[in-house]
């Protein structure tokens, strides 16, 4: 079966300091990957994409590939109480993207 | 441009009623992709169109559901004699679909239609 782990939290974080966010997936064959944030009664937003190994900065966010470990991770700098959401991991394979639970992060002020 | 559009974005429904659910993509999108979200819960994958044909439809819960897209746009789902499990937010996404390897199918979302059977 093909998965996509997230832990559930709550994760909670000081306002300013990182946030460090963890996905794991099951299928060596996934290609590419997606972080979604996902405020409170609203729908998923894209956040960041990435493809290959390394990482990738836009702004706040850096995501992590590692696709020999097969894990995607996502960093938050400077975090604000404006990022307090739920976070989405998908992992595409084929043309379906397969879903992660989401992680509740919350920043603290 | 516009993104996606969903409609009606409420839908109250007395059980055994049907409803349909209305998604209108990105204007070039020829991916369209329904799920499902239950409160507090995750993603569930409905059906994929691929420009008008449903390449999988393995998602969809029961024989009560289904969908359709008419000139590689506009997209219905519909639930037949709605049920109280069948409540919950239906998302719909959009994206382009690319014959390059490595392209990325960037998935876009609609509002949400958020579905209450009574």
């Amino acid at each position: 079966q093909k998965e996509v782990e997230q832990n559930s939290g709550p994760l909670s974080v000081p306002e300013g300091a990182i946030a460090s966010l963890n996905c794991t997936y099951s299928d060596r064959g996934s290609q590419s990957f997606f972080w979604y944030r996902q405020y409170s009664g609203k729908s998923p937003e894209l956040i960041m994409s990435i493809y290959s190994n390394g990482d990738k900065e836009d702004g706040r966010f850096t995501a992590q590939l590692n696709k020999a470990s097969q894990y995607v991770s996502l960093l938050i700098r400077d975090s604000q109480p404006s990022d307090s959401a739920t976070y989405l991991c998908a992992v595409k394979l084929n043309y379906q993207l397969i879903w992660g639970a989401g992680t509740k992060l919350i920043i603290k002020p | 441009g516009a993104g996606v559009s969903q409609s009606p974005s409420n839908k109250v429904t007395e059980k055994g009623k049907d409803v349909e659910l209305r998604c209108d993509p990105i204007s070039g999108h020829t991916a369209l992709y329904w799920y499902r979200q239950s409160l507090g819960q995750g993603l569930e994958f409905l059906i994929y169109f691929q420009g008008n044909s449903a390449p999988d439809k393995s998602g969809l819960p029961s024989d009560r559901f289904s969908a359709e897209r008419t000139g590689g746009s506009v997209s219905t789902l519909t639930i037949q004699r709605t049920q109280q499990e069948d409540s919950a937010v239906y998302l719909c996404a959009s994206s382009l679909k690319s014959r390059v390897a490595g392209e990325s199918y960037e998935q876009y979302f609609g509002p949400g239609t958020r579905l209450t059977v009574t």
